[in-house]
């Protein structure tokens, strides 16, 4: 099957550490994003990459980490230095990087819940 | 810039129709979205509506776009208990890159 696959569901954290949410997709996107959700505050994107070894920052990128080694993967860390990092991160991709057709619209992974102890 | 608005929160009986409304600002949006997000799950790509159609239909959804106005809604007919859920409106973002921005979603619970 193909599809957006995240892990762990559910996560927990102590305060000071480094942690890593996995996003790994077999649809063979080129674009993949990374989304940090709050209670009614919708969507925030953290980072997203148009092609592998590249990625730009998104609105609130600060306090968190991505690599794009791979095209089937995006893994996000959220590092210490993030001071409020208890939320739903979700991941998605699209199949088409840039352009104005059809190919913009984003697929989401189930999504990792962080909770900070 | 990019400034996606929507009402928080709906009630509707089951059977009834419901309507999700949604403003924009970018006008240069080509493509806008609809996503559904149940509890604890990832959004879902409901359906989208080109810039030059005023109208889709698709099943129990209807979108309708009003372009003069950035005017954005969904209707559903013959609510369901399945469709209660948070749904998203998202417009295209340009400019050299390809993002999406999202309103802050509209609860909708359907009441038996």
């Amino acid at each position: 099957d193909g599809g957006i696959t995240q892990s762990p569901k559910y996560l927990f954290r102590k305060e000071g550490q480094n942690v890593t949410l996995s996003c790994e997709q077999n649809l063979n996107h080129d674009a993949m994003y990374w989304y940090r959700q709050d209670p009614g505050q919708g969507l925030r994107l953290i980072y997203y990459s148009q092609i592998v070894n590249d990625f730009q920052k998104g609105d609130i990128a600060e306090g968190y980490s991505v690599s794009r080694e791979k095209k089937e993967s995006f893994p996000l860390t959220v590092t210490s230095a993030q001071k409020n990092p208890t939320a739903f991160y979700l991941c998605a991709s699209s199949p088409k990087p840039t352009g104005t057709g059809l190919g913009n619209e984003q697929f989401f992974g189930p999504g990792t819940r962080l909770t900070v102890l | 810039g990019e400034d996606v608005e929507q009402s928080l929160f709906l009630s509707v009986r089951e059977g009834d129709s419901s309507v999700i409304n949604c403003t924009y600002t970018d006008s240069s949006s080509t493509y806008l979205y609809w996503y559904k997000q149940e509890p604890g799950a990832g959004l879902q790509l409901l359906t989208y509506i080109f810039s030059n159609m005023d109208m889709k239909q698709d099943q129990r959804l209807t979108v309708l776009l009003n372009k003069k106005d950035k005017h954005l809604s969904l209707r559903i007919a013959d609510t369901q208990t399945g469709d209660s859920a948070i749904y998203f409106c998202a417009e295209t973002v340009y400019y050299g890159n390809n993002r999406l921005a999202f309103g802050k979603g509209n609860q909708v619970v359907v009441i038996p």
